[in-house]
Order: structure tokens, then sequence, then C-alpha cells
């Protein structure tokens, strides 16, 4: 297996624009998470799914980000209206289960002007 | 609240020293703990986990849990320039259904 695969690896967009990070998890593997990592906060877990299913959304800081899980294969988190805040790296993870070790995607560095 | 707290570093030792990384956490119920390795600009990657009191070792790393203490310790033998990288504690805390990572510390072995 390739691992887990995020695109885009670097994205540069405006302020206002939208902005949508993609994710293929490990096959076989039931739980997809979305973290963010930032100097300030360090790895932040976004939102988990388990078989597709959204679980915990908890860490979703606003209502501009969104997240989907379509299939067992693909999952996308989407932010609209972008801020220079949301500047980071997000990073898609999948595991066997929920508490156990969790695969990282390489990443995708996020920088809104 | 759930916490895991580890000193954000710079920890620096020199090539062939022992390095030990240090995580506390929270919650005495805490079952599993994992320590992630993370070099500048790449993703986290596992290299240790622990669920047992006592030690676990595996080639030059070693991981301590102390539940009593609430602590997970990390050990790195005859320290490596190519083990310079930020250390990420992640434990699954009880009442909560996944892991929670610490801010990680940072490791520096100069040659």
């Amino acid at each position: 297996d390739a691992g887990v695969i995020q695109s885009p690896r670097h994205e540069v967009t405006e302020m206002g624009q939208e902005v949508t990070l993609r994710c293929k998890p490990i096959s076989g593997h039931d739980y997809l998470f979305w973290y963010r990592q930032t100097m300030m906060r360090g790895l932040e877990l976004l939102i988990y799914f388990n078989n597709n299913v959204p679980i915990d959304d908890s860490g979703m800081p606003e209502d501009r980000f969104s997240a989907k899980m379509p299939n067992a294969s693909f999952s996308t988190l989407k932010i609209q209206p972008s801020e220079p805040r949301d500047s980071a790296v997000y990073f898609c993870a999948s595991s066997l289960d929920r508490d156990t070790e969790a695969f990282f995607g390489q990443g995708t560095r996020l920088t809104v002007v | 609240q759930k916490e895991v707290e580890q000193n954000s570093g710079p920890l620096s030792v020199p090539e062939g020293a022992i390095a030990s990384l240090n995580c506390t956490y929270s919650d005495r119920g805490s079952q599993s703990f994992f320590w992630y390795r993370q070099y500048s600009g790449k993703s986290p990657e596992l290299i240790m986990f622990i669920y047992s009191n006592g030690d676990k070792e595996d080639g030059r790393f070693t991981a301590q849990l102390n539940k009593a203490s609430q602590y997970v310790s990390l050990l790195i033998r005859d320290s490596q320039p190519s083990d310079s990288a930020t250390y990420l504690c992640a434990v699954a805390l009880s009442g909560y259904s996944t892991l929670t990572f610490g801010k990680g510390t940072m490791l520096l072995v100069s040659p």
C-alpha cells in the first residue's frame, strides 16, 4: 500500500477563497482523521470518521470548515471562506481503530494571504 | 480536561549520548501510549508504543511507562544526528475516543 495520500502538498490562496484538501486513506483502515498542526497549538484533531461516518467534529474550529467522506477511499476537508489564521499544515491520518497507531499522510501546507 | 504535556525543548545532546524525552498525562485511566517522530517538514511517524507498566525496548529506543506517576518517557541510546527531530507523545486518554497528542519536544543531536 502506498500509505495515506494527500493532495495538494502545498496550497497558497487568497483570503475569502474556497480551499479543498483531499485524502486517500490506507485500504482497510476504518478510521480517518483530519488534523491541523501549528507551532502554537501543536497537532489538533479536527474531525474523524468511522466507516465513512463522521463521529466527532468537535475540533472543527468554525462553520467555515466542513469535511466529507463519500466512500472508504476518499475524504475532503473544505474551508470556505478561507482566512489567514487558517494557515497551517493539515494532516490526514488513518488507522484500524480509533485509539491505535495512526498512519499520517504527507500533509498539506496551506497558506492564506 | 484532556492534557498531554511535553517540554518543548530543544533538548540538545552530543552524538553518542542518551537522550531522555518525557511526557506526562492528566488521566490515570489512560491505557495506550505512543511515541511519534516528526522530522522538520515531514509527517509524524510511529516509533514506539507501550501499554503496560515498565520498559519496552526496540533497538536503540526504550519506552518507559509509569502509570502511578502518570508519565511515559522515551530513551534514545547512542544518539545520532539523524535522530534530530521533534518527538510527539500521544495518549489514548480514558473518556476520549482518539489519541491526544502533546506539542512535542525538539531533540538536537550534535556531531
